[in-house]
Order: C-alpha cells, then sequence, then structure tokens
C-alpha cells in the first residue's frame, strides 16, 4: 500500500545531542513537508520541499536541517540549537505543489521528547 | 499572510447530538480549505475538502460549505458518536499547495 512512513514512532533525546527523523513516501509525491504540533498550537510548518534537492524554510526553522537527496526521503534532523525540540513531529507530501487543492497525505507522526 | 481560526474546544457532546466547529480564514487570493481529523496518537487524515466558493465538501456524514463572503468553512455533522471523538483541524492551502492549520479543536462524543 502506499503510503507515508516515520519512524521512529517514538524518540528521546539527551539535551545537546542532534537527532535525525526518517520519513518516507512511496506515493511519487514532488512535494514534503515537515510540521511540529504542540498542544494547543495546531501545525507549524518548519521546512518544505518541492522538488528533489530543494527545500525552503517554513514558519519555524530555526534549530531544524532537512535534506532532499531523493524524490521519495525527506528527513528532519533536530539540531542541539532547538531550544525546546519536545513535540510531535509529522510530515506530509503532496502532489505538485502548483494544484493548490491536492490533499496532503500524513505521517503518523514521531513523539520526540528530551530528557 | 494567510491565517485560520476555529474554535477552541474541548467540545463535549453527547452520542447523536449535533456538532459544529466553526473556522475562519483571511487569506489572499481563492485558497482551497480543508477539515483534517486527527485520532489520539495519530497522523492527520483528510476528511473532506472544498475548492471554490460555494462548494461544498461532505464525507462519512461530516459537511462543510464553503463560504466566501463570510471568508468561512464551518464543519457540521447532525448526529455524532463515540467514534467521531477526535481532534479536528481547518486549513487553507496557498497557492503553492503549502497548508495552514488552525489550533484544532478537541470533540469528546460520551455515550
Amino acid at each position: 500500500d502506499g503510503g507515508i512512513t516515520q519512524s521512529p514512532k517514538y524518540l528521546f533525546r539527551k539535551e545537546g545531542q542532534n537527532v535525525t527523523l526518517s520519513c518516507e513516501q512511496n506515493l511519487n509525491h514532488d512535494a514534503m513537508y515537515w510540521y511540529r504540533q504542540d498542544p494547543g498550537q495546531g501545525l507549524r510548518l518548519i521546512y518544505y520541499s518541492q522538488i528533489v534537492n530543494d527545500f525552503q524554510k517554513g514558519d519555524i526553522a530555526e534549530g531544524y536541517s532537512v535534506s532532499r537527496e531523493k524524490k521519495e526521503s525527506f528527513p528532519l534532523t533536530v539540531t542541539s540549537a532547538q531550544k525546546n525540540p519536545t513535540a510531535f513531529y509529522l510530515c506530509a507530501s503532496s502532489i505538485p505543489p502548483s494544484v493548490k487543492d491536492t490533499e496532503a497525505f500524513f505521517g503518523q507522526g514521531t513523539r520526540l521528547t528530551v530528557v | 499572510g494567510n491565517s485560520v481560526t476555529q474554535m477552541e474546544g474541548p467540545v463535549t457532546l453527547s452520542e447523536e447530538a449535533f456538532l459544529t466547529i466553526n473556522c475562519t480564514y483571511t487569506a489572499t487570493g481563492y485558497p482551497s480549505l480543508f477539515w483534517y481529523v486527527q485520532y489520539p496518537g495519530e497522523g492527520l487524515q483528510l476528511l473532506l475538502k472544498a475548492t471554490k466558493a460555494d462548494d461544498k465538501g461532505s464525507n462519512k456524514g461530516f459537511e462543510a460549505t464553503y463560504r466566501k463572503e463570510t471568508t468561512s468553512f464551518h464543519l457540521e455533522k447532525g448526529s455524532v458518536q463515540v467514534s467521531d471523538s477526535a481532534v479536528y483541524f481547518c486549513a487553507l492551502s496557498d497557492s503553492w499547495g503549502k497548508l495552514q492549520f488552525g489550533a484544532g479543536t478537541q470533540v469528546v462524543v460520551t455515550p
């Protein structure tokens, strides 16, 4: 079945460490997105990529980095510069972004906790 | 910039009650509008969408109408079930396909 796979489901990080969250899709979508979810704040866009080897900062990119070397993969690294990384992270993908009514498909999320 | 405002929760209802979740938006141009649903511990699933003014999206008994004159996209369901307990997000899509979400509304349906 086609879909988006995020791993791991739960992740614990010590302060000062970088961690990488995986996101893989087999939907042949061009666009991929990373969102952060905090209680009562909805979803905020961290980074997005509309095509391989290209990505753009979203609303809250500070302390995060991404790469898009393959169409299927869009990993997110939470660096030690991110001051409050504990959150639920959601990856999404969609068909060409020029189609504004396209549906976004979401992964099951990764819950990151700093210990 | 674009923004979405939806009513705060939690909304607590008895089974078979009528549900309304208000959503209003601010956007340039003509965005597409969406409702997504999130069940505990999971990602988001598309519930319904509307792409132009006066369009009505519907799915699983839920409905929402794109009202350009009031910049609204309110979600309604005539008779909720316990299985409808979830967090509901209103969202709009800009010309680049990026989604802007509201804060989410938690709905709790009791037997």
